[in-house]
């Protein structure tokens, strides 16, 4: 069965300080990745997405950037972050040719 | 530019009564629509689907209903249980749009025991 993992489910960092958040899938190949954010009082705001390895797209210019470099694996990073970039974090997949997507459980990013 | 709308924040029903949740889109090339359900610090989970082609399609206690014409959608829970207490997201695909999903902001629902 496929699952899909986030780390770390918390986290506490300053303003200014860098970023990454991991995101890996197990029991597929070749899926499509996508990142959300769930800001306080507001919905899922897609955030990136990708198709392949090395393929990012995003979808709203930020503070924040994405890479896959591996079939299976998602990243999200921000060199500095700002006080607006707090929220809930969660990746996505599909299989390619499916409807429904599949979420982690999320990580919380408070930055203080 | 909000185009999947859930415009009541909030949902409070007895436990036993039904439960409907509403959803309006504005794009009409939505063509896949989906309902999340989500508790607190956890990601979504898949509820429950209607292609465009249908205007029902129900699982359990879950039914969903799509009306193109009017643009919206609604979820049905019926009979309603405490456990069906969370945030429930409408999200909508163009499909072949790299399967990417839009969702509204989403309706707390609080079922009273």
């Amino acid at each position: 069965s496929q699952t899909i993992h986030q780390w770390p489910a918390t986290l506490v960092q300053p303003v200014g300080s860098p970023l990454s958040l991991e995101c890996t899938v197990e029991g597929t190949s070749n899926p499509n990745l996508y990142w959300y954010r769930q800001a306080a009082g507001r919905g899922l705001q897609l955030l990136f997405y990708s198709v392949g390895i090395g393929q990012i797209s995003s979808e709203v210019p930020q503070n924040l950037s994405a890479s896959r470099p591996q079939d299976r694996q998602f990243i999200l990073s921000s060199k500095k972050l700002l006080l607006s970039d707090s929220g809930f974090y969660l990746c996505a997949w599909i299989r390619d040719g499916s409807y429904e997507q599949y979420f982690g459980p999320g990580t919380r990013l408070t930055v203080t | 530019d909000q185009q999947v709308k859930q415009n009541s924040p909030s949902l409070s029903v007895q436990e036993g009564r039904i439960s409907i949740l509403n959803c309006d889109y504005t794009n009409s090339m939505f063509d896949y629509f989906l309902w999340y359900k989500k508790y607190p610090a956890e990601g979504p989970t898949f509820l429950i689907s209607i292609s465009s082609i249908k205007d029902k399609n129900e699982d359990g206690r879950f039914t969903v209903f799509l009306n193109k014409s009017a643009k919206h959608l609604s979820l049905h829970i019926v009979p309603s249980q405490p456990g069906d207490s969370a945030v429930y997201f409408c999200a909508a695909r163009i499909t072949g749009a790299n399967s990417k999903l839009t969702f509204g902001k989403g309706i707390t629902l609080s079922v009273r025991p």
